[in-house]
């Protein structure tokens, strides 16, 4: 069956340093990976969207890479400020898909 | 412009009452999805609706729930003589079009809580 997975643990970084977010996907083939965040209390915000025929987008100070062979995406948040904690959920969609699978998050705490 | 909205936000019901999700997607968007998500745990698909279509509704139990996205109104989702088990957040998204290559745009939920 289709599985996605995300550090359970929380992580834990200092401001200033670069967090990077994993996503491990299996039985899949997506064509696309989304990320969004999540906040507590609140509905999950796009972030992000990579192809499969694209490597690495970033926007700001965030950057994803996507790598099909090993079947993951990582998340990356340079400069991470505290108001970057929050909890960070990754979705691969297949060709033609539209009933995406979220996972069950990382969720990130920066420290001051 | 306004976003996704959901109402209301907190529902409180006791059991073998009738739960009534609304959802009103943002202006221009005709797809819907209803999402289920548990304390501490990711959001599980339950149904995607296309203006008064279901298209997929695997993720969504065969007893007691029922979802619906009228041409006119709000999408509903339903769940008829709940349980404790049906305490969590309900999230609805909507999309322009089917969602892949298009961000889905989420409401803040609706938290459920059966006494």
């Amino acid at each position: 069956s289709q599985k996605i997975e995300q550090n359970s643990e929380a992580l834990n970084i200092q401001e200033g340093k670069t967090a990077t977010l994993t996503c491990n996907y299996t039985n899949y083939s997506p064509a696309y990976l989304q990320w969004y965040r999540q906040d507590p209390g609140r509905g999950p915000v796009f972030l992000l969207l990579i192809r499969e025929n694209e490597k690495e987008k970033r926007k700001e100070r965030l950057k994803v890479t996507f790598d099909t062979t090993l079947k993951q995406s990582l998340f990356h948040i340079t400069a991470s400020q505290p108001a970057d904690s929050a909890t960070y959920l990754c979705a691969p969609v297949n060709t033609g898909g539209f009933k995406t699978i979220f996972g069950a998050g990382t969720r990130l705490f920066v420290k001051a | 412009n306004a976003g996704v909205m959901q109402n209301p936000r907190h529902l409180v019901r006791r059991r073998g009452q009738e739960a009534r999700l609304r959802c009103s997607p943002m202006k221009g968007h005709s797809h819907v999805y209803w999402y289920r998500q548990l304390p501490e745990e990711g959001l599980k698909f339950m149904v995607y609706l296309q203006k008064e279509n279901i298209i997929d509704e695997s993720g969504m139990p065969k007893e007691r729930f029922s979802a619906e996205f009228p041409k006119e109104g709000p999408s509903i989702l339903r769940i008829q003589q709940v349980v404790r088990g049906d305490s969590a957040a309900y999230f609805c998204a909507s999309s322009d079009e089917r969602t892949g290559s298009k961000p889905q745009h989420f409401g803040d939920g609706t938290r459920l809580s059966i006494l």
